[in-house]
């Protein structure tokens, strides 16, 4: 059985604080990786997605992915209150992604 | 724009009535999905299908089953509602570089 595992939280950080998200997998075949942001009631939206080892920035989100390690993080710097929200680690499986249960972030002012 | 629609934002059905839950995605994608949502469980996927007539269970397929008959539209059934079919459906499709989310349908069975 493929899984995703995330904290569930709630992570609380300070506003403006660098906010650190983990996620660890257990397939060493995976190749995509995905981070989804998800606001109570909405559906999930991308932030970003990942496939090769190292970091990946796009404005003040930083995804980094360790394969040896199987873990992949999502890093937000400056944090704000429109950050908080649940945020969902998914890994490519053969059709379909292996979802994460999320973690809740709530970012204080 | 990608955009994947459902049929209702909250639906509500009495218990052992036949539900259809219909999506509809715009950009030609193969793969689409059906989830449930829950709190504490995560997304939780029910049935994918994969082109046109093709269908595979997911995880949690009992109590329900899909139709695809078009490649737009993938259709979620619940052939005889329960209580614990109360939650939130989200439809899905997919390009190979991001899944895209419907709105969701709320649906209560009492």
């Amino acid at each position: 059985q493929k899984e995703v595992e995330q904290n569930s939280g709630p992570l609380s950080v300070p506003e403006g604080a660098i906010a650190s998200l983990n996620c660890t997998y257990s397939d060493r075949g995976s190749q995509s990786f995905f981070w989804y942001r998800q606001y109570s009631g909405k559906s999930p939206e991308l932030i970003m997605f990942i496939y090769s080892n190292g970091d990946k920035e796009d404005g003040r989100f930083t995804a980094q992915l360790n394969k040896a390690s199987q873990y992949v993080s999502l890093l937000i710097r400056d944090s704000q209150p429109s950050d908080s929200a649940t945020y969902l680690c998914a890994v490519s499986g053969h059709y379909q992604l292996i979802w994460g249960a999320g973690t809740k972030l709530i970012i204080k002012p | 724009d990608v955009k994947v629609t459902q049929s209702s934002r909250y639906l509500v059905k009495r218990t052992g009535e036949k539900v259809f839950l219909e999506c509809v995605q715009d950009m030609d994608h193969e793969n689409m999905f059906w989830y449930r949502q829950d709190p504490g469980l995560g997304l939780r996927l029910i049935y994918f299908s994969y082109d046109v007539k093709m269908k595979e269970k997911g995880d949690i397929p009992e109590g329900y089953s899909v139709s695809r008959e078009k490649k737009e539209r993938f259709s979620l059934i619940l052939e005889s509602a329960s209580t614990n079919q109360t939650s939130m459906y989200l439809c899905a499709s997919r390009d190979p570089y991001e899944q895209y989310f419907g709105p969701g349908t709320r649906l209560t069975v009492t």
